[in-house]
């Protein structure tokens, strides 16, 4: 089955700039999307199609991505950041979906 | 308003069988891509079944043949047919939209979860 692989952790100080990674197959096809998710809350999507934020999420999100990695970036970051990070896409048949391994962020 | 709240989690043994429900509002279930969405206790997210605006579903290898994803015809309820029940079932539940369209394959609207553990 097709596979989204981030790394497990990272650390980022407080106004500094944290790029997170999603690796897979399917990357260089279909678009990835990221969620935050704080803990005891439903996952929250941040970015989607690679690099749109939607409505309400503040433009210190950025999303990028270029062959098989799609990646997250938060410029400046805020305590209220500190939170697991999940991308997600299609598999390789465009039919089914698949999420990433999960990034825990931890603001200093 | 958009909005997503599932019911029928609970505790249920091995072998056993639970439906859980999503009652949306704000939009139709048949003119989005509806999809089921779990996460284990201290795991990640993991995606479980699709149901297409045109009726097609799909599922991941691990529910494959025992779970059944449907909606009412009301265009209101997402439901989950959870049969044959493992102790890796275990998990909360999320419902969640994808509004598809040319930029489908995310979810932008999710409930709040329902947990289901399997247990004896």
């Amino acid at each position: 089955s097709a596979e989204l692989t981030q790394d497990p952790a990272v650390s980022v100080a407080l106004g500094q700039t944290v790029r997170i990674t999603c690796q897979g197959d399917s990357l260089p096809i279909y678009f990835a999307s990221w969620y935050q998710q704080r803990p005891g809350q439903a996952p929250k999507l941040v970015i989607y199609a690679k690099d749109i934020r939607p409505s309400g999420i503040p433009d210190r999100f950025s999303g990028s991505g270029s062959g098989n990695t799609a990646s997250l970036t938060i410029t400046g970051a805020q305590a209220e950041d500190e939170a697991d990070y999940y991308c997600n896409s299609r598999d390789s048949t465009g039919k089914l979906y698949v999420f990433g391994t999960g990034t825990k962020v931890t603001v200093l | 308003e958009v909005q997503l709240v599932e019911s029928g989690g609970g505790l249920i043994q091995p072998g056993g069988s639970l439906r859980l429900s999503c009652v949306v509002s704000g939009f139709s279930v048949i003119s989005n891509y509806m999809t089921w969405v779990r996460q284990a206790p201290g795991k990640g997210l993991e995606w479980v079944s699709v149901i297409y605006s045109d009726g097609s579903t799909f599922y991941a290898d691990s529910v494959k043949g025992r779970f059944t994803i449907s909606r009412d015809i009301s265009k209101t309820t997402l439901y989950l047919q959870m049969n044959s029940l493992r102790a890796e079932d275990t998990a909360v539940y999320y419902c969640a939209r994808d509004p598809g369209g040319a930029l489908n394959g995310f979810f932008d609207f999710w409930g709040q979860g329902t947990l289901v553990t399997v247990s004896s």
